[in-house]
């Protein structure tokens, strides 16, 4: 099984581009997430998805936007590319939310210039 | 609001001892308890999860953990590390009911040492 499958894996970026991560889940999980992790920062949630064409705003979403068209896909879009955006990009589902499990991707790592 | 607080970011163990990771969290109501493992240059993979009945739960590889609510606590354990656990590890919180967002700790490297 695929489970979450995020691209592209690693890419590099100069200040001010644009990119979209794209995500996508083949467990009919209704929940989506995207997070970034830093060193000595954890996990911090991006945005996040309850439903097909709904989105949530999460710990830090400020120059990020999100996008839910279609159940198994969520897409994390970088409108203009910061240097404070090279981080480590997870893409995670669940059934719901609560005691469910989360099944992660296995990272997409974006260096700013 | 829900918080987890893990206890050292790094912990130095020899290879055989015990592994003992901190965890403790404040809910308002009562939780849903989560540790994850995060190997190198991968994403995260559940270990273990409490979400009502037994308090000690057992998870793959060995690991377990137990909910101590008088303790608002979720510490992992391991009787006997191997060099294979050296890994990153995360505790998470939701609040139990409905449908929430769980919140996760900053992450304890686990390192083992021959």
């Amino acid at each position: 099984n695929a489970g979450v499958t995020q691209t592209p894996k690693f890419r590099v970026l100069k200040t001010g581009q644009s990119m979209t991560l794209l995500c996508a889940q083949d467990m009919n999980h209704e929940y989506m997430y995207w997070y970034r992790q830093d060193p000595g920062m954890g996990l911090r949630l991006i945005h996040y998805s309850v439903g097909e064409g709904t989105t949530a705003k999460g710990e830090v979403p400020d120059g990020y936007n999100v996008s839910r068209l279609k159940k198994q896909n969520f897409l994390l879009g970088l409108e203009s590319a910061a240097p404070s955006q090279t981080s480590v990009y997870f893409c995670a589902s669940s059934k719901t939310g609560s005691g469910n499990t989360i099944y992660f991707g296995e990272g997409s790592w974006l260096t700013v210039v | 609001a829900q918080s987890v607080t893990q206890l050292g970011s790094h912990v130095s163990v020899s290879e055989g001892a015990l592994v003992l990771l901190r965890c403790n969290y404040s809910s308002s109501v009562p939780p849903y308890l989560f540790w994850y493992v995060q190997y190198p240059n991968q994403g995260l993979q559940l270990l273990l999860k409490y979400t009502t009945g037994a308090t000690l739960v057992k998870g793959i590889n060995g690991f377990e953990a137990e909910f101590k609510k008088s303790e608002t606590s979720f510490h992992l354990t391991k009787p006997s590390a191997h060099m294979s656990d050296a890994a990153e590890y995360f505790c998470a919180v939701s609040k139990a009911g409905g449908s929430y967002i769980p919140t996760f700790g900053r992450g304890t490297s686990l390192i083992v040492h021959p």
